[in-house]
């Protein structure tokens, strides 16, 4: 069975530009996360989707958004990048959201590099 | 809200030394309770976890139990490699919004 896949690896944009980053959670799975790992920042929950709805986001701007596809896939889009966006921005995936407390099954996550 | 405390680190070892990496954790009602790691350059693992108080949960010689009256979830190893050097996350889930709550890391170095 496949994990959760990301991509790109790595990516690296300027100051300004967007970045979209892609996320395929293990088959069955319905519910996407989005974390934000800045150096010495720990992990910062960035967006939750479940069955293609937004159901929660963290304490980040507007200017980071996603969707979930009908496929469970999801994107996250981060406009007018700052250099304080560079990050490793990891992806999750569980089989239910809401009152699931299973455990999270993590993809390798994409280094975001902002000049 | 939920909170989750580790130390942070960086801790050392020398190879074949005792392991405590201590978590502590703040949650209104009972989560589920979890380690990850997470080795240089890659994303994180689930390591080990724990559903209910008394549980023990146990993976690659790593062991935490659920303790309910200390709201703690230790990890321990008796023996470490240095194939153990990597960042530990203690975390926890409620079954709401957020998805996991995370404590900050714990960098581990296991020198030879």
């Amino acid at each position: 069975e496949a994990g959760v896949t990301q991509s790109p690896t790595h990516l690296i944009k300027t100051r300004g530009q967007q970045a979209t980053l892609r996320c395929s959670p293990i088959s069955g799975h319905t519910s996407v996360y989005w974390y934000q790992q800045a150096l010495g920042l720990g992990l910062q929950f960035l967006l939750w989707y479940d069955e293609g709805e937004e159901r929660n986001r963290g304490n980040f701007p507007p200017r980071f958004s996603g969707r979930q596809f009908p496929n469970y896939s999801s994107e996250l889009n981060v406009n007018a990048l700052e250099l304080e966006d560079s990050a490793l921005y990891l992806c999750a995936s569980s089989r239910f959201g809401g009152t699931d407390t299973g455990e999270l099954f993590f993809g390798e996550g994409s280094r975001l590099t902002v000049l | 809200g939920d909170s989750v405390t580790q130390m942070e680190g960086p801790v050392t070892l020398s190879e074949e030394a005792f392991l405590t990496i201590n978590c502590t954790y703040t949650a209104t009602g009972y989560p589920s309770l979890f380690w990850y790691v997470q080795y240089p350059g890659e994303g994180l693992q689930l390591l080990l976890k724990a559903t209910k108080a008394d549980d023990k949960g146990s993976n690659k010689g790593f062991e935490a139990t659920y303790r309910k009256e200390t709201t703690s979830f230790h990890l321990e190893k008796g023996s470490v490699q240095v194939s153990d050097s990597a960042v530990y996350f203690c975390a926890l889930r409620m079954g709401g919004a957020d998805g996991l709550t995370f404590g900050k890391g714990t960098h581990l170095i296991i020198q030879p």
